[in-house]
């Protein structure tokens, strides 16, 4: 089942702009991460962000999470060529207090020109 | 430190063949484990999960199965490929998690692309 949804799907930008990802879910969550995938690659943990934080910021990396509004957002500040790759959101499910594995959206494609 | 390996990276193999994919953990113990399939362009789509060995959950039925024979590895098998089953596969894991907890961050492998002709 489809838990997160990335918008853009594809987002191309020169380098220095900042670039912005938003990620929607449809049911309430525990936390909500963010993984970074390069071409060809596996997926690279981002950063985590649980459901009782508002914004959470790891070097040039800004999430917020808006709960009310099932969604959060991926700020890269000052992008570089090598940012250039595809970007996920990952949600848990809650079922009843249920296992609950991550869900991954479809992705963000972002293209960083020099 | 914790690492991920999987093999091969790359595999093309006939339709109605049969299919491999090994990933093994190094540094942890008991960890979750998981495959994902990700086709052209898309997101994950967890296949199987594994909190132990013998232990394995189906997320989706399919024509691949898998296997936990050791605390540290995991299997993705197949008897008979079909042309759907091509893709990008990716193994991943996570520290145990207590019931009721939230899932920890996962750490993938890098991943096996495969091709079904």
């Amino acid at each position: 089942s489809q838990q997160g949804e990335e918008d853009p799907q594809a987002l191309s930008i020169q380098e220095g702009e900042n670039a912005t990802m938003n990620c929607s879910y449809k049911t309430s969550i525990n936390n909500l991460q963010w993984y970074r995938q390069n071409s060809g690659r596996g997926l690279v943990h981002l950063i985590l962000i649980r459901s009782n934080e508002r914004e959470k910021h790891s070097g040039r990396l800004r999430v917020t999470l808006d709960t009310s509004k099932k969604s959060s957002s991926l700020l890269i500040t000052a992008s570089r060529a090598a940012d250039t790759a595809s970007y996920f959101c990952a949600t848990d499910e809650v079922y009843g207090g249920s296992q609950g594995n991550l869900i991954f959206g479809k992705g963000t494609k972002l293209s960083v020109k020099p | 430190s914790q690492t991920i390996h999987q093999w091969p990276a790359t595999l093309v193999q006939p339709v109605g063949s049969p299919l491999s994919l090994e990933c093994t953990v190094e540094g942890t113990s008991n960890p979750n484990l998981y495959w994902y399939r990700q086709a052209a362009g898309r997101g994950l789509q967890l296949l199987f999960y594994s909190v132990g060995i013998g232990q394995i959950s189906s997320e989706v039925p399919q024509n691949l199965s898998a296997s936990r024979p050791q605390d540290r590895q995991f299997i993705l098998s197949s008897k008979k490929l079909l042309l759907s089953d091509s893709g990008f596969y990716l193994c991943a894991w996570s520290s145990i998690r207590t019931s009721g907890r939230a899932p920890d961050t996962q750490y993938f492998g890098p991943g096996t692309r495969l091709t079904v002709l």
